[in-house]
């Protein structure tokens, strides 16, 4: 199994201020991974696939990059709508596992 | 408007079963394959089991082989989660969620339903 190790497990930031949260595989994922954000009481949502493809409606704020084991997520500029839990995932092989999440909290 | 809307979870002792299932409209639910995820309370997301948009494949995390089975009945567009000999580690809302946002790696989680709560206690 693919173990994903997320750092730092809560980054406490301002608003405005730059994110950069941390995805390390044990082993090559190749570019087969994703990151995801959860509010609280809420299911997760889809921010960038194959490692660094922005989804849909998602705003340009948010970047990913990286391939084989180290993955980066970057929130350019802190919303108050982006204080949250990140999540990043592979789908390399069986089984998908997900890392254990960044909160991101206001400072 | 793609939804996911999960029924049948509850409190249920060790040892004992549930089945959930997940209702699912907006889309050809034909098409997808479809997965379930879990999030025990306080926790991160874990990966539960899977099964082929024609049900012919189906994929388990270790944790759960030989006590959890994945179905779906794509007359219906409903999807299962036949869930046996619990433990409390179980505990978790139980998401259904739709494997549709594809690119040159694979297809990613889009949409989630809302979860529903397993509690394994006595």
């Amino acid at each position: 199994e693919i173990v994903l190790t997320q750092s730092p497990a809560t980054l406490s930031l301002s608003p405005g201020e730059g994110a950069t949260l941390s995805c390390r595989a044990s082993q090559s994922v190749s570019s087969s991974l994703a990151w995801y954000q959860q509010k609280p009481g809420q299911a997760p949502r889809l921010l960038i696939y194959d490692a660094s493809n922005r989804a849909t409606g998602i705003p340009a704020r948010f970047s990913g990059s990286g391939s084989g084991t180290d993955f980066t997520l970057t929130i350019s500029s802190l919303e108050p709508e982006d204080f949250a839990v990140y999540y990043c995932q592979h789908r390399r092989n069986w089984p998908w596992t997900f890392g254990q999440g960044t909160k991101v909290d206001i400072k | 408007e793609v939804q996911l809307v999960e029924s049948g979870g509850g409190l249920v002792q060790p040892g004992g079963s549930l089945r959930l299932s997940c209702s699912a409209s907006g889309f050809t639910f034909t098409n997808y394959a479809m997965h379930w995820v879990r999030q025990a309370p306080g926790k991160g997301l874990e990966f539960v089991s899977a099964i082929s948009s024609n049900g012919g494949s189906t994929y388990y995390v270790d944790s759960v082989k030989g006590r959890f089975t994945i179905s779906r009945d794509n007359s219906k567009n409903t999807l299962y989660l036949q869930m046996s000999s619990l433990r409390p580690e179980d505990t978790a809302v139980h998401y259904c969620v739709r494997l549709g946002y594809c690119g040159s790696a694979g297809c990613y989680f889009d949409y989630w339903g809302q979860g529903t709560l397993v509690t394994v206690s006595s």
